[in-house]
């Protein structure tokens, strides 16, 4: 098994550009969720799925996008970057929800909007 | 609000030494608590899960306390080695059952090992 797998790795972007952060799942788990990890901070939840084709918003939703059309996949779309969205973004998922499993990480992807 | 603050923020010991890792939390109700392991660059991975019921876990090296009723878990790390060096982040879950939005994570300690 792969785990969970994210790319790009690093990414640099004008501000007002757009991109999509992929994510990808082989353990079949339902739940999957999207973190931004800032400098000294803890990470925080941009938005979250229960399954395909259920999405919805956590703490920190703005200025992002997701979609999850497959079990396994689960993109992140940033429209009109901003130099606020500098962060390095975690991927994850847990079979069911977070509160009671255990969630596993990717290896994260290190965004520049300059 | 909830919150989860760890203390030190950064920690730099002597290989093959031991150390002990804070939490405290204030999260309520409460279900778990995880700890996990990030090295640089990399995603977090998971150390212990412990349930309100439990009051330490062992993986390893790494022996995570959990006192429930004064809201305070530690991490300690036995006989320290260099691949230890890695941000420590506490995790605690308010309730189980329901919620896919609800953990609260600490800020993390920085942990180097040097030779």
């Amino acid at each position: 098994n792969a785990g969970v797998t994210q790319t790009p790795k690093f990414r640099i972007l004008k501000i007002g550009q757009s991109m999509t952060l992929q994510c990808a799942q082989d353990m079949n788990h339902n739940y999957m969720y999207w973190y931004r990890q800032d400098p000294g901070m803890g990470l925080k939840l941009i938005y979250y799925s229960v399954g395909a084709g259920i999405t919805d918003k956590g703490e920190v939703p703005n200025g992002y996008n997701v979609s999850r059309s497959t079990t396994e996949d689960f993109p992140l779309r940033l429209e009109l970057a901003a130099p606020s969205q500098t962060s390095v973004y975690f991927c994850a998922s847990s079979y069911e929800q977070a509160t009671s499993y255990e969630q596993y990480f990717g290896p994260g992807t290190r965004l520049t909007v300059t | 609000k909830n919150q989860v603050e760890q203390s030190p923020q950064s920690l730099i010991i002597l290989e093959g030494k031991n150390c002990t890792l804070q939490c405290n939390y204030t999260v309520s109700p409460f279900s778990n608590l995880r700890w996990y392991k990030q090295d640089t660059g990399r995603g977090p991975v998971s150390l212990t899960i412990m349930t309100f019921s439990e009051n330490t876990k062992s993986n390893g090296r790494y022996t995570a306390t959990l006192d429930a009723d004064t809201k305070q878990s530690s991490l300690h790390i036995t006989a320290s080695q260099l691949s230890d060096s890695a941000s420590y982040i506490c995790v605690v879950s308010p309730y189980s059952g329901g919620g896919a939005d609800g953990l609260t994570f600490g800020k993390g300690t920085h942990l180097i090992i040097q030779p």
